[in-house]
């Protein structure tokens, strides 16, 4: 079956750090490939997605490439801000249902 | 255009209670999905609707876990009778199928506490 594994956090940066959070995927197919992020006490957000190999996702300074070839999606971010402070989420959807299969989160916390 | 809409937005019961999560949708999304997150872990998809037909349960723990979307429009969780490792949020989401990616656009979610 579908799975995502992604860096395990908790991830504490310094404000302007670089950032990169690690998914790989595991799927059937040709899977689309989503990095969704979470503020504390809200929903999730969609951030970036890529439909298909070599696409780049990018969104509000974040972006992540699909790459088949080692099945990774990792996100980056050349400079990260205090309010980038969040559970960011690696998910595939492939299948004829669409399903979502999620990571197990990434804690990212930003101090100034 | 308006969100995902999800009430209550927190709900504490005891152990062999009963609840009741409710969710709008967009307007105009067809499919519907309710996953659990547990804390710490990702979202995990319990069920999801097509109009008002279920396409989805293989992970909804049907001894006790029901859910309906008669009109093809409002849907209702429910859990009877409860459990304390069903505490976790309850996120609705909901995505249009003339979209190939069907992006998925999620609620505030509900945050179920059972003590």
């Amino acid at each position: 079956g579908n799975s995502v594994t992604q860096m395990e956090g908790p991830v504490t940066l310094s404000e302007e750090a670089f950032l990169t959070i690690n998914c790989t995927y595991t799927a059937t197919g040709y899977p689309s490939l989503f990095w969704y992020v979470q503020y504390p006490g809200e929903g999730l957000q969609l951030l970036l997605k890529a439909t298909k190999a070599d696409d780049k996702g990018s969104n509000k300074g974040f972006e992540a490439t699909y790459r088949k070839e080692t099945t990774s999606f990792h996100l980056e971010k050349g400079s990260v801000q205090v309010s980038d402070s969040a559970v960011y989420f690696c998910a595939l959807s492939g299948g004829s249902n669409y399903k979502l299969t999620f990571g197990k989160g990434t804690l990212l916390t930003v101090n100034p | 255009e308006a969100g995902v809409a999800q009430s209550p937005r927190y709900k504490i019961i005891e152990k062999r209670q009963s609840v009741a999560f409710w969710c709008n949708p967009i307007s105009g999304h067809a499919t519907l999905y309710w996953y659990q997150q547990i804390l710490g872990q990702g979202p995990k998809l319990l069920i999801q609707f097509q109009n008002n037909g279920v396409v989805d349960d293989s992970q909804l723990p049907k001894d006790r876990f029901s859910a309906e979307r008669l009109k093809g429009v409002d849907s209702t969780l429910k859990i009877q009778p409860a459990k304390l490792e069903d505490s976790a949020v309850y996120l609705c989401a909901s995505s249009s199928p003339r979209r190939n990616v069907r992006e998925q656009y999620f609620g505030p979610g509900t945050r179920l506490t059972v003590t």
